[in-house]
């Protein structure tokens, strides 16, 4: 069964600093990833997605991830943070043959000034 | 703005009393999903329909039932509430069966009292 982690359940940030948010997932074949945000009292909002090719993927607000097949992670990345990033981030997973994406726990994310 | 919509945007109601939340997908997807979200339990998968199919059922309690009319929108009926029912709950809609990005609702958040 295909599984998520995310291992950090609270990051705190400092405006402007860098950002790498970590999802590891677990599946035998090529999985379908992505990244989610939520802001509070929100729905979820696509942020970008993996199926094949270039492993960089770009998405939207800045954000970019990279899949990383040797180590099974699909890690959120931001060169400069800005208080407006302050959410919870949802990493998923998903495959043919089991249609329904399984989310991770989540990541909160604090700015501060 | 998803294109997906919801109503109510929040609901209370009592023990024992059941409702019903609905769920309009996306302009020309077919698959509506249903979600859970609470604090202790995360993101929960409950159910997701395939142009008017159930597809894929997930952590759904057997005092939920959903459906997809033919004009795709689709309900999620809640009965026998209990407190521990209280949680946001999200539609999700994509395009067709697979793992395809999910475009989620704002949600209904759900209160019993």
């Amino acid at each position: 069964a295909q599984s998520v982690t995310q291992p950090d359940i609270h990051i705190t940030v400092s405006e402007g600093a860098s950002l790498e948010l970590r999802c590891n997932y677990s599946y035998g074949a090529t999985p379908y990833l992505f990244w989610y945000v939520q802001s509070p009292g929100q729905g979820l909002q696509l942020l970008l997605k993996y199926f094949s090719g270039d492993t960089l993927v770009q998405g939207i607000k800045g954000f970019e991830a990279e899949f990383k097949r040797s180590q099974s992670s699909f890690n959120l990345r931001k060169p400069s943070v800005h208080w407006s990033d302050a959410a919870e981030y949802f990493c998923a997973v998903g495959n043919f043959g089991n249609e329904k994406l399984t989310f991770g726990t989540g990541t909160r994310l604090t700015i501060i000034p | 703005d998803s294109g997906v919509t919801q109503t109510p945007k929040h609901l209370i109601t009592a023990t024992g009393q059941r409702v019903t939340l609905r769920c309009s997908p996306r302009s020309g997807d077919l698959s509506v999903y249903w979600y859970q979200q609470s604090l202790d339990q995360g993101l929960q998968f409950l159910i997701q329909y395939y142009n008017g199919e159930e597809r894929a059922k997930g952590n759904i309690l057997e005092r939920f039932s959903a459906q997809q009319f033919p004009d795709l929108h689709s309900e999620l009926n809640l009965s026998s509430l209990e407190l521990g029912d209280s949680a946001l709950y999200f539609c999700a809609s994509s395009v067709g069966v697979g793992p395809y990005e999910q475009y989620f609702g704002p949600g209904t958040r759900l209160t019993v009292t």
